[in-house]
């Protein structure tokens, strides 16, 4: 059962542009969200994350927006950068799960020059 | 600082057999998970060990089995090989110390191929 899923299995952007992930989420108990990027023959590198009382992180050119509500997040990278071409996976956690980390199938984006 | 090490990078094993893959942790860190990471299914747990001890697992069978040292150096080993266990076996680390070390650090991966 896929508990967390990422619909869109790629995205292509124009450098410059914005890159908007999307994530969805089934389990109410999740309470820390997390973004990798994984570049092909490397492990998976975190990038931001995201707390349940929070509904925004910003670190740079990376912000995570969380809506409880709708039980999704989305990754918004401005502006997008050919760097930025690489495997996005989304993750989450829960404290009455022990925080074992659940990932989502992951979103490939191209950023075109 | 060292990263998460993983060997071998690669590996190629018949059906049948068995295979040990290993990890070393960032210096400090107490927690080593374990991934599977297959196309179009993202990154599938299959266990966490703290302290020597299997703290959390997958849903994967018996076959997968892991330990882990009192270096927190971790082997995962598969017996039994079948050609579904070709994959991306991922590592990662945490300080498990708080909610923010639930941010791992993931070795490069040891490509298992099984023919």
């Amino acid at each position: 059962d896929q508990q967390v899923k990422q619909n869109s299995p790629s995205l292509s952007v124009q450098e410059g542009r914005i890159s908007i992930l999307n994530c969805d989420y089934t389990n109410s108990m999740f309470d820390y969200f997390l973004w990798y990027k994984k570049y092909p023959a490397e492990g998976p590198t975190f990038l931001i994350s995201i707390s349940s009382i929070k509904d925004k992180n910003e670190d740079g050119r990376f912000t995570v927006f969380l809506n409880k509500s709708a039980k999704h997040l989305s990754l918004h990278i401005v502006p997008s950068q050919p760097g930025d071409s690489a495997v996005y996976f989304c993750a989450a956690s829960a404290r009455s799960n022990d925080y074992k980390l659940s990932f989502g199938a992951g979103t490939t984006v191209t950023v075109r020059a | 600082k060292a990263g998460v090490t993983q060997t071998p990078r690669y590996l190629i094993k018949t059906r049948g057999q068995q295979v040990t893959l290993s990890c070393s942790p960032i210096s400090g860190h107490r927690s080593v998970s374990w991934y599977q990471q297959t196309p179009g299914q993202g990154l599938q747990f299959l266990f966490e060990y703290f302290s020597e001890t299997q703290r959390n697992k997958g849903n994967f069978p018996g076959r997968f089995s892991g330990r882990q040292f009192s270096n927190s150096r971790s082997e995962m080993n598969v017996s039994t090989l079948e050609l579904g266990d070709s994959a991306l076996y991922l590592c990662a680390s945490s300080w498990r110390g708080s909610q923010r070390s639930y941010e791992q650090y993931f070795g490069p991966g040891t490509r298992l191929t099984v023919t």
